[in-house]
């Protein structure tokens, strides 16, 4: 079983379109998570969200938009995509005020 | 806001030597202390972790030791194998408090010698 799965893996797209990549977690976690891992492999969070609820938000553009339809799910929705969004967008989890996070396979979105 | 600086960037190792990759971090108010290790292309794996009320945990060949003082921590790992080649990631959070998300170094890529 997955713990923590990503759509799509891998992601190809032009510049000025938008797009979202979805997250969903099987481990009965509260808490998710974006992070952006950059061409440099700097690993950032981007997004904490608790019980559908947004806790953190790590100055990002607001073109970036997370949804949290339910405590499984946590999607990101981009809009007018950019050359330096391209990265690796990890998603990941845990148990609100519980310590270990758990990350998805991770999705690599290339703007061209 | 946290800062976690990581050294080295890369650590070239001869097979069956020891590895140790330091990290330090700012904000005291820092309690977890996760390590992750990520190979090419997959996802950060989580691999020893400790809190700020213990001062060293060990796990088969892999120990984390802490300074609270110092604010600083380190991975250590000993006998080292082809399969620990890949790249480390130390990171601090308040975990505990919430929803923090976890604030990374910036890595080290761990190179393996035969």
């Amino acid at each position: 079983d997955t713990a923590v799965s990503q759509t799509p893996k891998y992601l190809v797209t032009q510049m000025g379109n938008d797009k979202s990549i979805k997250c969903e977690q099987n481990l009965g976690h509260d808490t998710m998570y974006w992070y952006k891992q950059d061409s440099k492999k700097f690993l950032k969070i981007m997004f904490s969200y608790n019980n559908k609820e947004l806790i953190i938000n790590e100055t990002v553009p607001n073109r970036f938009s997370p949804k949290s339809p339910d405590k499984a799910h946590l999607n990101l929705h981009i809009n007018s995509l950019e050359l330096g969004d391209s990265a690796v967008y990890f998603c990941a989890s845990s148990q609100f005020r519980e310590y270990e996070q758990y990350f998805g396979p991770g999705t690599r979105l290339t703007v061209t | 806001g946290e800062n976690v600086e990581q050294h080295p960037s890369t650590l070239s190792v001869q097979e069956g030597d020891s590895a140790v990759i330091k990290c330090t971090y700012s904000d005291s108010a820092s309690n977890y202390f996760p390590w992750y290790k990520q190979e090419l292309g997959k996802r950060p794996q989580l691999i020893i972790d400790i809190r700020s009320n213990v001062g060293e945990k060990k796990d088969q060949r892999i120990a984390v030791t802490l300074n609270k003082t110092a604010k600083h921590f380190s991975l250590h790992i000993t006998e080292t194998q082809p399969e620990d080649s890949a790249v480390y990631f130390c990171a601090a959070s308040m975990a505990g408090g919430g929803a923090d998300g976890l604030t990374f170094g910036k890595g080290t890529h761990l190179i393996i010698q035969p």
